[in-house]
């Protein structure tokens, strides 16, 4: 069975404070990854790809680390807005995405 | 455009009873998946559509569901004798083409309560 794991959370950071998600998952084979947004009672929407040699957009950088197998998300200049919870999905070819359970983040002003 | 839609967006259903979940993708989107989303949970993968064609059906937790995508767009998931722990948002999301390299749109789902 793939997993994928993450903290739960929730993290509570104040406004303008960076913070940092990470995400392990099991199946080696995985060849995609990506981190979707999901708002209260909303559906998730991508926020962004995760490519092997990072990338970033805006004040979201995304790392991926094959050989440790895990997934990062970094949010500098955290917003009242960027509360929401956060979802690590990884994909394997021939079975779709999975996802994390989520990171729940409250950012207080 | 058009988002993907589904409908009805909530159902309150009595344990045993049937019930019929549909879901419009967006239009030219090859392929077509469903989720179930339990509370404080990640969405949890049942079944895939390309075109027509159920490629994937292995996330389907008993034979209960039956999903279906008769002309390669509007898709219907059906849950029959349901259960109290049927009870969860169901997901539906599409995408270009593919399995896991383009980025799937998700609907708003159906919050499906059964008592």
């Amino acid at each position: 069975r793939k997993e994928v794991e993450q903290d739960p959370g929730p993290f509570n950071v104040p406004e303008g404070a960076t913070v940092a998600f990470n995400c392990t998952y099991s199946n080696s084979a995985s060849q995609s990854f990506f981190w979707y947004r999901q708002d209260c009672r909303k559906e998730p929407k991508l926020l962004m790809s995760v490519y092997s040699s990072g990338n970033e957009d805006g004040r979201f950088t995304a790392q991926l680390n094959r050989a440790s197998q895990y997934i990062s998300l970094l949010i500098r200049d955290s917003k009242l807005s960027d509360s929401a919870t956060y979802l690590c999905v990884v994909g394997g070819g021939a079975d779709g995405l999975t996802f994390g359970k989520g990171t729940h983040l409250i950012i207080q002003p | 455009g058009a988002g993907v839609s589904q409908s009805p967006r909530y159902k309150v259903a009595k344990r045993g009873q049937d019930v019929a979940l549909r879901c419009d993708p967006i239009s030219g989107h090859v392929s077509l998946f469903w989720y179930q989303q339990a509370l404080g949970q990640g969405p949890e993968f049942l079944t895939y559509f390309q075109n027509e064609a159920q490629l994937d059906k292995s996330g389907l937790p008993s034979d209960r569901f039956f999903a279906e995508r008769p002309e390669g767009s509007v898709s219907t998931l059906k849950i029959q004798r349901t259960q109290q722990e049927d009870s969860a948002v169901y997901l539906c999301a599409s995408s270009f083409w593919g399995l896991d390299y383009n980025e799937q749109f998700f609907g708003p789902g159906t919050r499906l309560t059964v008592l």
